[in-house]
């Protein structure tokens, strides 16, 4: 079946320190790869995103790469800051289904402490 | 430009009763799609609604339910409610079509059971 896995949180850093949160996939198709933050009371928004292999999704300093090879998808970001603490979501869709249905991981909380 | 709203933000209801919970999509966007978000997990997709007809559905029983209206606004309905639907509930919309471009999603709806 199709599914994500994320690194278990809590995560918790200082302030300008380097982040880097593990997302890995299975699926059956060819997917695209998301990134989500979840701030507290709030939806989700869109990160960023990748939709073919080697291509590098990029959004306020955050950054992730679609490794086929090893069905990753990891976030990294040089310089974390305490706005940066938030639930972080990695999630696929199929190409060859439709626009709603993204499959998510568990979700990992960033704690940044000033 | 409103983005995905949902009604009521909170709700708290008896095992057995039923709720309706209201999105209305971003300006545009023509489906809608809706999730279950359980404490400390990811967002597990429902259904989808297209041109007032769900379209797709995801490992959900039939009391839940749904409807689209012809102004593309959206209704999710729970029967017999279980202490295990406590959940935020997220309405995303999207365009038809495009299935890279990234679901908005609303603030959700925060339902408990007791």
């Amino acid at each position: 079946g199709n599914s994500v896995t994320q690194m278990e949180g809590p995560v918790t850093l200082s302030e300008e320190a380097f982040l880097t949160i593990n997302c890995t996939y299975t699926a059956t198709g060819y997917p695209s790869l998301f990134w989500y933050v979840q701030y507290p009371g709030e939806g989700l928004q869109l990160l960023l995103k990748a939709t073919k292999a080697d291509d590098k999704g990029s959004n306020k300093g955050f950054e992730a790469t679609y490794r086929k090879e090893t069905t990753s998808f990891h976030l990294e970001k040089g310089s974390v800051q305490v706005s940066d603490s938030a639930v972080y979501f990695c999630a696929l869709i199929l190409h060859s289904g439709n626009t709603g249905k993204l499959i998510f991981g568990q979700g990992t909380t960033l704690q940044v402490k000033p | 430009d409103a983005g995905v709203t949902q009604s009521p933000t909170h709700l708290i209801k008896t095992r057995g009763q039923q709720v309706t919970l209201r999105c209305s999509p971003k300006s545009g966007h023509d489906t809608v799609s809706w999730y279950q978000q359980a404490l400390g997990q990811g967002p597990q997709f429902i259904f989808q609604y297209y041109e007032e007809e769900e379209r797709q559905r995801g490992n959900f029983p039939d009391r839940f339910s749904g409807h689209q209206f012809p102004n593309y606004s959206s209704e999710l309905n729970v029967n017999a409610l279980l202490l295990g639907d406590s959940a935020l509930y997220l309405c995303a919309s999207s365009l038809e079509g495009r299935y890279n471009s990234p679901l908005h999603f609303g603030n959700g709806t925060r339902l408990t059971v007791t």
